[in-house]
């Protein structure tokens, strides 16, 4: 069966400091992979997704970016966080083609 | 573009009563599918029911059920019988090719 890890689940990291969020998935080949954040309270903001190593579509300019570095890693990344960094971050995997989304635990970011 | 717009922030239902989650969609796509996602404290991203475009039959999923009118592009969801283990927030999806497209959410309390 298929499974999906994010880690770290929560995390406090000061203003200025790099960022580093994995999440892996087991059991597939050549998934469909996604990074949303979710602010306090909102809905969520779809980030990045991926349709395979290398390949990186961003859907909202920011301080983030995303890489993809073997089939089914997914990574997302700053170089230095602001406050406005902070949020829910959420990773999810889909079958190309197919129309079943199933997220990770998410990862809980605070910027103090 | 996507948008999904669900338009009541808080929704209040007695317990073992009905209560109707509205959901409105824009998208230019004829191939899509519509979601709804419960978000329980824990912050993990549950599927709860999904229709596909094409289909004209509504999705029921036990105690849930939508009501989907393509034409004026609105996709409810129906909760029957509600019980304490609903209250949550609830998220309507759209997803077309590789997006899926969330809305900001309704906070479903449960009253017993």
């Amino acid at each position: 069966s298929q499974t999906i890890h994010q880690w770290p689940a929560t995390l406090v990291q000061p203003v200025g400091s790099p960022l580093s969020l994995e999440c892996t998935v087991e059991g597939t080949s050549n998934p469909n992979l996604y990074w949303y954040r979710q602010a306090a309270g909102r809905g969520l903001q779809l980030l990045f997704y991926s349709v395979g190593i290398g390949q990186i579509s961003s859907e909202v300019p920011q301080n983030l970016s995303a890489s993809r570095p073997q089939d089914r890693q997914f990574i997302l990344s700053s170089k230095k966080l602001l406050l406005s960094d902070s949020g829910f971050y959420l990773c999810a995997w889909t079958y190309p083609g197919h129309r079943l989304y199933t997220f990770g635990s998410g990862t809980r970011l605070t910027v103090v | 573009a996507q948008t999904v717009t669900q338009s009541q922030p808080e929704m209040s239902v007695q317990e073992a009563e009905t209560v109707t989650l509205s959901c409105t969609y824009d998208t230019s796509e004829s191939d899509y599918y519509l979601f709804w996602y419960k978000q329980p404290p824990s912050r993990q991203m549950i599927l709860v029911i999904r229709q596909e475009a094409y289909k004209q039959q509504n999705a029921t999923e036990n105690r849930f059920s939508v009501n989907f009118q393509k034409a004026a592009k609105s996709f409810s969801l129906k909760i029957s019988d509600s019980q304490l283990g609903d209250a949550a927030m609830y998220f309507c999806a759209n997803n077309a090719g590789n997006m899926l497209t969330f809305g900001g959410g309704t906070r479903l309390m449960v009253k017993p």
